[in-house]
């Protein structure tokens, strides 16, 4: 089955306790991207990876890392969390080139950051 | 730089009626333009998609419309069920850039 799987789904933690939220598909996309969602604010994308070893910014990425070290991996890195960063996190994939068209999400990884 | 809205205030419709969403982005044409549904608590699910050349696109219920001098793309879901009641959110790519902007969505509730 395709999918995008995402962990954890929930996590609670602290300021400035490093975490990783990890992101794998299997369906050999090139394309991969992480979203957080918050009330009124819509999705908005934090980073995307056009391939293995390829990142480029989103609209919000201070505060977040990334890397592409494999092709189904990507995962998010919050180095410092801090409480403004509480939100729901997507993470997607898609092809990429002329078939640049359907976006997978993930079921989302829903943080606290106390 | 680029923005996109939609309305904010829920749709609510009776069953069987079709229900007509909007979205409007600012500055410059898109490459194209995605349709999402997303239930709560769960990732959006991508409905359609429509390119900039291209002023309609069809997907069963689904209707997709794109008129570049307006600036707007309206979404329609024909003979509506309350299954359909959800959060729709569109999304541009421009052809300048792989990103990806999304509207906040509107929230559409069919009444049986």
């Amino acid at each position: 089955e395709a999918q995008v799987t995402q962990n954890p789904r929930y996590l609670i933690t602290v300021t400035g306790k490093k975490l990783t939220v990890t992101c794998s598909q299997n369906m050999n996309h090139e394309y991969m991207s992480w979203y957080r969602q918050d009330p009124g604010l819509g999705l908005r994308q934090i980073y995307y990876s056009m391939n293995v070893e390829v990142t480029d910014k989103g609209d919000v990425p201070e505060g977040y890392k990334v890397s592409r070290k494999e092709k189904r991996n990507f995962p998010l890195i919050l180095e410092s969390p801090s409480p403004n960063q509480t939100s729901l996190y997507f993470c997607a994939s898609m092809s990429s080139g002329a078939a640049l068209e359907t976006q997978y999400f993930g079921p989302g990884t829903r943080l606290l950051v106390l | 730089s680029q923005k996109i809205e939609q309305n904010s205030e829920a749709l609510n419709i009776q069953e069987g009626k079709t229900a007509t969403l909007t979205c409007n982005y600012t500055n410059y044409s898109p490459a194209y333009l995605q349709w999402y549904r997303q239930d709560p608590g769960r990732g959006p699910v991508f409905l359609l998609l429509i390119r900039e050349n291209e002023k309609e696109k069809r997907k069963e219920r689904l209707k997709v419309t794109f008129d570049t001098t307006l600036k707007q793309s309206l979404f329609h879901i024909t003979a509506s069920q309350p299954a359909d009641s959800a959060t729709y959110l569109c999304a541009l790519k421009m052809d300048s850039s792989y990103k990806l902007i999304f509207g906040s969505g509107t929230r559409l509730l069919v009444r049986p």
